[in-house]
């Protein structure tokens, strides 16, 4: 069955500094994973998607990630943190019948 | 842009009573979803709908619970007899034939009392 598994519950950075949010899937095949963000009170936003086309990944704000078959990982990565980025953050993997399947969350918080 | 919305945003219930919470999405989107978050918890997968019929629904989705698109619009979720475990947020998500990128609304916080 797939899984989605990230590492970090809770990741803490001061602002202007890198970013990295980990995440590994269990699957048969390779799947689409996507990132959303989720900041106090809101809904889920998309931040990017992998489908194959490239193993490099550009998202929204400055985000992106890499899919690396051989980890199984879709790590997200930005090089310098801003304020604004403190929220949860998930990694998603769509399973064959198009339903999302979640990771817990990483909670990011930006210290300035 | 368009988006998925949500109605109500907070909703609190007694145990036992019926709630319905309900969706607008994304006007040529033909793929609907139900999501639920448990505080703490990750976010889990209810049911899916198309064509005005269940596709999948997970073990969590039982007879108590229940999904409609009554109109050209709106995509509902019933809750028969709400129990103190019911209470989460709920997010609607609509997705088009295209892609498998689902689009969320803000969801609907339910608090059974």
């Amino acid at each position: 069955a797939q899984s989605v598994t990230q590492l970090d519950s809770h990741v803490s950075v001061s602002e202007g500094t890198p970013v990295l949010l980990r995440c590994n899937y269990s699957s048969s095949y390779s799947p689409s994973l996507f990132w959303y963000v989720q900041h106090p009170n809101k809904g889920l936003q998309l931040l990017l998607k992998y489908t194959s086309a490239a193993t490099l990944v550009k998202g929204i704000n400055g985000f992106e990630a890499e899919f690396k078959k051989s980890e199984t990982s879709f790590h997200l990565t930005k090089p310098s943190a801003h304020m604004s980025d403190a929220a949860e953050y998930f990694c998603v993997a769509v399973s064959g019948t198009y339903k999302y399947i979640f990771g817990t969350g990483t909670r990011l918080k930006v210290l300035a | 842009e368009p988006e998925v919305t949500q109605t109500p945003s907070h909703q609190v219930t007694q145990m036992g009573q019926e709630v319905i919470l309900r969706c607008v999405p994304i006007s040529n989107h033909l793929y609907f979803y139900w999501y639920r978050q448990i505080l703490g918890q990750k976010v889990e997968f209810l049911v899916s709908f198309y064509n005005n019929e269940i596709s999948e629904k997970s073990e969590i989705f039982d007879d108590q619970f229940s999904v409609e698109r009554p109109d050209g619009s709106n995509f509902t979720l019933k809750i028969r007899s709400t129990k103190l475990e019911d209470s989460a947020m709920y997010f609607c998500a609509s997705g088009d034939v295209f892609t498998d990128t689902q689009y969320f609304g803000p969801g609907t916080r339910l608090t059974v009392l």
